[in-house]
């Protein structure tokens, strides 16, 4: 089993739908989570931390299931702007040492 | 924010050649600095993670002869390929880890896209 899985999609989705993705990991002494939002050709770039409670930051939510090894994001009213692909990163159990997913490529369409 | 900046940006090399890539922490100390490769369409592998001072641990796979990492100030990571290869061809991109009021994360450089031919 990979350390960090996603689904590499493509999402394709409408102006305005919401959509989630979810991230599997498979170390259970992970600590840190991460989504990341990365453009075609360029860096990745944090998009949001993710909380034991869960965390929201405007149209994007962010949820930890440590039972089941899992983290989400939820992106509601989905613009144009949003079409990226969204890197999950796990870090190494007992360790600052990130593992990417492959990431979720999501295109939302007028 | 925390700035890490990434050169070159794009480099076209012959195989056979060493190319190397530096990243800066611009702000801030990067007393940790990883490094990735990214071939189109993959995740970011893990290559190595470099300390300053100290020795960079490589991952499970990858050369350390063939890819050279010198971190030798708190601000300064470079990464050399050595004797490329078509193969070699990708996009390596570092990223340091940085911390704030929110906890810590991570700042990537802006990535080089190596092509050697």
């Amino acid at each position: 089993r990979k350390e960090v899985e996603q689904d590499p999609g493509p999402f394709n989705v409408p102006e305005g739908a919401t959509v989630a993705f979810n991230c599997t990991y498979s170390n259970s002494a992970s600590q840190s989570f991460f989504w990341y939002r990365q453009d075609c050709r360029k860096e990745p770039k944090l998009l949001m931390s993710v909380y034991s409670s869960g965390n929201e930051d405007g149209r994007f939510t962010a949820q930890l299931n440590r039972a089941s090894q899992y983290i989400s994001l939820l992106i509601r009213d989905s613009k144009l702007s949003d079409s990226a692909t969204y890197l999950c990163v796990v870090n190494k159990g007992g360790s600052y040492i990130p593992t990417f997913g492959r990431g979720t490529s999501l295109i939302v369409h007028p | 924010g925390a700035v890490v900046s990434q050169h070159p940006s794009r480099v076209i090399c012959k195989s056979g050649t060493s190319v190397k890539i530096e990243c800066r922490s611009l702000d801030f100390q990067a007393t940790t600095m990883f490094w990735y490769r990214q071939f189109p369409k993959q995740s970011l592998m893990l290559m190595a993670t470099s300390n300053e001072g100290s020795k960079a641990t490589y991952e499970q796979g990858v050369e350390k002869d063939k890819f050279l990492i010198n971190h030798a100030s708190l601000t300064l990571s470079t990464l050399t390929v050595t004797s490329a290869h078509p193969e070699d061809s990708s996009f390596y991109i570092c990223s340091a880890r940085t911390s704030g009021a929110e906890g810590y994360g991570y700042t990537f450089g802006s990535g080089t896209r190596l092509t050697v031919v």
